[in-house]
Parts: structure tokens; C-alpha cells; sequence
């Protein structure tokens, strides 16, 4: 069974612009959720989508969005970089068995913002 | 609420020595207790999870952890370093009362010297 991928895995960007992550869960992972890893904050949580509707929010400002398709694939959009949203960008899925919440990583997309 | 404290954020063993990484834990419910790796330039493996079945843990790697509720600590450890231990470990903790969310230590780097 394929891992969960993530694209792309380097972006270079410039302040003010916008980018746009996209994840694929492992097939039959219905929750795919999203973090930010920075040298200076460690690993944030972002959200949490399950079937299509966001379950869960950390502390992110409104620039940071997402969303989730019907086949369980997810995209995370910041718009208006800044340079401190220079990060790596991780996405995990989660097949949601009671009492096991397991989440698998993707690889991350590196996003540094000039 | 959920916190972790990783008690040590650099611990160094020489090859062929025990290791052994802290991990302390807050939850107000009975919470599920993970440990990741994170070589350089990758995405996070999990190498263990405590779901509260057995409260000794084996995962892969040779690693394994105890949770041990009295103390709200799930340490892990392993009998012998190997250089390719080397890399970056997360403790997480996550109940089921915040949906998914992942709350993850600040992490410690461990260093295998020959």
C-alpha cells in the first residue's frame, strides 16, 4: 500500500505571494491532518479534516486554509507569505479505528519564503 | 488539556550502550502515547504507540516504552545503540476529546558516538 505523498516537496516563494500543498492519504484514511515544523516552534498542529469538513484548528492566523476532496485528498493553502512561514510542511492520515488514532507522515513539502 | 515535556533535547550514547529518552505527559483523559523518528531531510516513522493495552510497549528497532500512569511518563528505550539510531525523536500524546490532534514534545536529538 502507497505511503502518503505530499506536493510538491520544495517551493521557494517570495513575501506576499500565495501557495497551495497538496497530500494523498493512504487509500482508506478519511482524516488527513496538517503541521507545521519550524526550528524555533518545534511541531504545530494546523487542522484536521475528516470527510470533507475541517474537525479541528490550532492556533494558525486566517491566512493559513484547507480543504479536503471526496477521495480523502487534502490541500493546504497560506496566502500572503511572510518570511516566517518558511517551514517544513507535514500531512499525515489516519484511518480512525477506535482507540487507535495512529497518523502516517508524509515526507513534507519544504516551503521557504524570500 | 494535553502537553508533553521531553526532558532531555540532546542526549548522546556511544554505540553498543543503552539508550534511554524521557518523556513526561499531561492528559485529562486516558490518553493514546506515541513515539516518532525523524532522520535528517525526512518525514516522521513511527516507531511505537501505546493505546492502553499493554503498558510495556515494543516497537520496531529494538526500541520500546513504558507507560506508566503513576508517574505520567512513557520513557523509551533500547539495549544497544546502533549509529544508525542517530536522528531526532518525537513523544506525542493525543485523547480522543480534541478529535486527532497530535501534541508533539519538542523533540531530542540523539547522537551515537563510534
Amino acid at each position: 500500500k502507497a505511503g502518503v505523498t505530499q506536493t510538491p516537496r520544495y517551493l521557494i516563494k517570495t513575501r506576499g505571494q500565495q501557495v497551495t500543498l497538496s497530500c494523498s492519504p493512504i487509500s482508506g484514511h478519511r482524516s488527513v491532518s496538517w503541521y507545521q515544523q519550524t526550528p524555533g516552534q518545534g511541531l504545530q498542529f494546523l487542522f484536521e479534516y475528516f470527510s470533507e469538513t475541517q474537525r479541528n484548528k490550532g492556533n494558525f492566523p486566517g491566512r493559513f486554509s484547507g480543504r479536503q476532496f471526496s477521495n480523502s485528498r487534502s490541500e493546504m493553502n497560506v496566502s500572503t507569505l511572510e518570511l516566517g512561514d518558511s517551514a517544513l510542511y507535514l500531512c499525515a492520515s489516519s484511518l480512525i479505528i477506535q482507540g487507535d488514532n495512529e497518523q502516517f507522515f508524509g515526507p513534507g513539502t519544504r516551503l521557504t519564503v524570500l | 488539556a494535553q502537553s508533553v515535556t521531553q526532558l532531555d533535547s540532546h542526549v548522546s550514547v556511544s554505540e553498543g550502550t543503552p539508550v534511554l529518552l524521557r518523556c513526561n505527559y499531561s492528559s485529562s483523559y486516558s490518553p493514546s502515547l506515541f513515539w516518532y523518528v525523524q532522520h535528517p531531510n525526512k518525514g516522521l516513522q513511527l516507531l511505537l504507540k501505546y493505546t492502553s493495552a499493554a503498558t510495556l510497549v515494543k516497537g520496531i528497532n529494538g526500541f520500546e516504552a513504558e507507560f506508566k500512569k503513576s508517574e505520567t511518563s512513557f520513557h523509551l528505550t533500547k539495549p544497544s545503540a546502533h549509529m544508525s539510531d542517530a536522528a531526532e525523536y518525537f513523544c506525542v500524546v493525543s485523547d480522543h476529546t480534541t478529535g486527532n490532534q497530535f501534541y508533539f514534545g519538542t523533540g531530542t536529538s540523539l547522537t551515537v558516538i563510534p
